[in-house]
């Protein structure tokens, strides 16, 4: 079956440290995978694309990395900041043509002063 | 500014009743998506739309309905049918076509069936 796992334990670290996220799925063959920012109680918000044929996207203090091999994409928050505690979510568009984007469960990061 | 509107963002329905959710885009988007999220988990797909007058069910359709009569407004219906309907709903839309799909979402409505 068609999984997207993250890390469903909330990650804690120290400001100004290096927060890594983990986006494991199997039986995809996404042309891309997303990353977005979800906020108690609202929508999430798009962060970053990064495409099958990409290794790594950087944008400010965020990167991803795309292994297509080993299926999996991790999410770097560098210098973080207590203002970068949310959840965090992978999506994927699978090969295909069609608009379907699935989510991830999502990762908690909690950034401690 | 353009936007995702979704409307009621609470509301509170008795069993058996069905209720209607809201979604608004003024982003011109032919793309619409609805979502639900239940407390710890991630975005289970409803239906999507592509083009107005078309529509497919996603992962968890059963339950619900949806209209796309105009391109800006893709309603949910929560019907008596879903076993368990009380959860956050999220509606998104994107551009269509070849590209990168990424969704704008509303601020959610959260249902409650009391």
């Amino acid at each position: 079956s068609q999984k997207i796992e993250q890390n469903s334990e909330a990650l804690n670290i120290q400001e100004g440290k290096t927060a890594t996220l983990t986006c494991n799925y199997t039986n995809y063959s996404p042309a891309y995978l997303q990353w977005y920012r979800q906020d108690p109680g609202r929508g999430p918000v798009f962060l970053l694309l990064i495409r099958e044929n990409e290794k790594e996207k950087r944008k400010e203090r965020l990167k991803v990395t795309f292994d297509t091999t080993l299926k999996q994409s991790l999410f770097h928050i560098t210098a973080s900041q207590p203002a970068d505690s949310a959840t965090y979510l992978c999506a994927l568009l699978n090969s295909g043509g069609y608009q379907k984007v699935t989510f991830g469960t999502g990762t908690k990061l909690q950034v401690i002063p | 500014d353009g936007g995702i509107t979704q409307s009621p963002k609470y509301l509170f329905r008795k069993e058996g009743q069905n209720v209607t959710l809201s979604c608004e885009q003024n982003l011109n988007h032919d793309a619409m998506y609805w979502y639900r999220q239940d407390p710890g988990q991630g975005l289970r797909l409803i239906y999507y739309s592509q083009i107005v007058n078309d529509f497919q069910k996603g992962d968890i359709a059963e339950g619900y309905s949806v209209s796309r009569e105009k391109k800006e407004s893709f309603p949910l219906t929560v019907t008596s049918a879903q076993k368990n309907p009380t959860a956050f709903y999220l509606c998104a839309s994107s551009r269509a076509g070849i590209g990168a799909n990424v969704l704008t979402f509303g601020a959610g409505s959260r249902l409650t069936v009391l």
